[in-house]
């Protein structure tokens, strides 16, 4: 398997555009996470969803976020209008399920740089 | 509610030197214990767990133990190397819930 994948790798825009970030989980996981990471803030979960569905948006900082996640095998974080303070990483994970000890596997990231 | 408390980094160490990155946690009950690995430029991956008290994880000479009756599990390596260089997460779990990781622990290994 391929791993998570994540699109692109590095992205640079300007204050006030919008930004789509893209996410193909692992086949055959049923959870997909979003996560912020800063140094000020470390890691933070965003929004989970579970089979295309979100079950947890309160991590997502304000209304100018939003998730979807249209297919099993898609999903997208947008920000609209972006700004600086946005500058982070972003990974994408997927999961099988969240019962037991299962893993969450990551993708590698988008570095996202708001000027 | 959970939390997980690590030690303030960076660590810096010279090759060869053994390695501790103290983790302590907060939770009810028996939640499963992990260890995630973040390389310069790359996503985490688990690195080991454990899921019950005394359980012991290891992989790739890391190894760290569920002490329930101190709330620790300690991540050790008896002789880093310079690719052992990365950001290390301590984390846990609780069957049906989310991951709930510690702040992470910056290892700089020096030749």
């Amino acid at each position: 398997d391929a791993g998570v994948i994540q699109s692109p790798r590095h992205e640079v825009t300007e204050m006030g555009q919008e930004v789509t970030l893209r996410c193909k989980p692992i086949s055959g996981h049923d959870y997909l996470f979003w996560y912020r990471q800063t140094m000020m803030r470390g890691l933070e979960l965003l929004i989970y969803f579970n089979n295309n569905v979100p079950i947890d948006d309160s991590g997502m900082p304000e209304d100018r976020f939003s998730a979807k996640m249209p297919n099993a095998s898609f999903s997208t974080l947008k920000i609209q209008p972006s700004e600086p303070r946005d500058s982070a990483v972003y990974f994408c994970a997927s999961s099988p399920d969240l019962q037991g000890s299962y893993e969450q596997y990551f993708g590698p990231g988008t570095r996202l740089t708001v000027t | 509610g959970d939390s997980v408390t690590q030690m303030e980094g960076p660590v810096t160490l010279s090759e060869e030197a053994f390695l501790t990155i103290n983790c302590t946690y907060t939770a009810t009950g028996y939640p499963s214990l992990f260890w995630y690995v973040q390389y310069p430029g790359e996503g985490l991956q688990l690195l080991l767990k454990a899921t019950k008290a005394d359980d012991k994880g290891s992989n790739k000479g890391f190894e760290a133990t569920y002490r329930k009756e101190t709330t620790s599990f300690h991540l050790e390596k008896g002789s880093v190397q310079v690719s052992d260089s990365a950001v290390y997460f301590c984390a846990l779990k609780h069957a049906g819930n989310m991951l709930t990781f510690g702040g992470g622990t910056r290892l700089m290994v020096k030749p």
